[in-house]
């Protein structure tokens, strides 16, 4: 089994609908917890950090994170067609001078936001 | 302020040989980190280097090495390729202030093995 798990999707939706986008993961020692957003030839960017359980919201963006399930979810509200991209997850066990610098991320989900 | 630079952007090598790529972080952060991207296997850890020692290593054979310099750059070295070698080789840097901190990444080299 590995780590982190992703649906690769490919996921198509009208412009501005909601997307939801998961992960699940099996190490409990992740603490860290990372939603990235790559374009098509372009490095990864970060979109969403969270520390632990919780929700954390970001303008149209929504990251939430249940320790206890070992799911971790991102939403994207009035979805448009700029959104059109690679979405990755990524947790870290982080720690001081430890495994901060070693992301796991999961293979990600390719996500189509039609005009 | 400048974001995380790769050079070369594009590589195209042969069986048998080595290549080395660059990576400079952004001006201040002490971190960085080496993935390796593929269809197949997604992003994958390579190895963090933080004031020019290794502090993390991924599963990879030793064919993958890299070294940080006094300034903060980084460089990988991938010697007698394969063609399983062919990916998107991403650097990113953090501040490491010492907690989890935000990786940002570069573009990225894409390396071709023939």
């Amino acid at each position: 089994q590995k780590e982190v798990e992703q649906d690769p999707g490919p996921l198509s939706v009208p412009e501005g609908a909601i997307v939801s986008l998961n992960c699940t993961y099996s190490n409990s020692a992740f603490q860290y917890f990372m939603w990235y957003r790559q374009y098509s030839r372009k490095g990864p960017e970060l979109l969403m950090y969270t520390y632990s359980s919780g929700n954390k919201e970001d303008g149209r963006f929504t990251a939430q994170v249940d320790k206890s399930s070992k799911y971790i979810s991102l939403f994207i509200r009035d979805s448009q067609p700029s959104d059109s991209a690679t979405y990755l997850c990524a947790m870290s066990k982080g720690g001081y001078g430890g495994s901060q610098g070693n992301l796991i991320f999961g293979k990600g989900t390719k996500l189509s936001v039609k005009p | 302020k400048a974001g995380v630079t790769q050079t070369p952007r594009y590589l195209i090598k042969t069986r048998g040989q080595q290549v080395t790529l660059s990576c400079s972080p952004i001006s201040g952060h002490r971190s960085v980190s080496w993935y390796q991207q593929t269809p197949g296997q997604g992003l994958q850890f390579l190895f963090e280097y933080f004031s020019e020692t290794q502090r993390n290593k991924g599963n990879f054979p030793g064919r993958f090495s890299g070294r940080q310099f006094s300034n903060s750059r980084s460089e990988m070295n991938v010697s007698t390729l394969e063609l399983g070698d062919s990916a998107l080789y991403l650097c990113a840097s953090s501040l490491d202030t010492g907690l989890a901190d935000t990786q940002y990444f570069g573009p990225g080299t894409r390396l071709t093995v023939l």
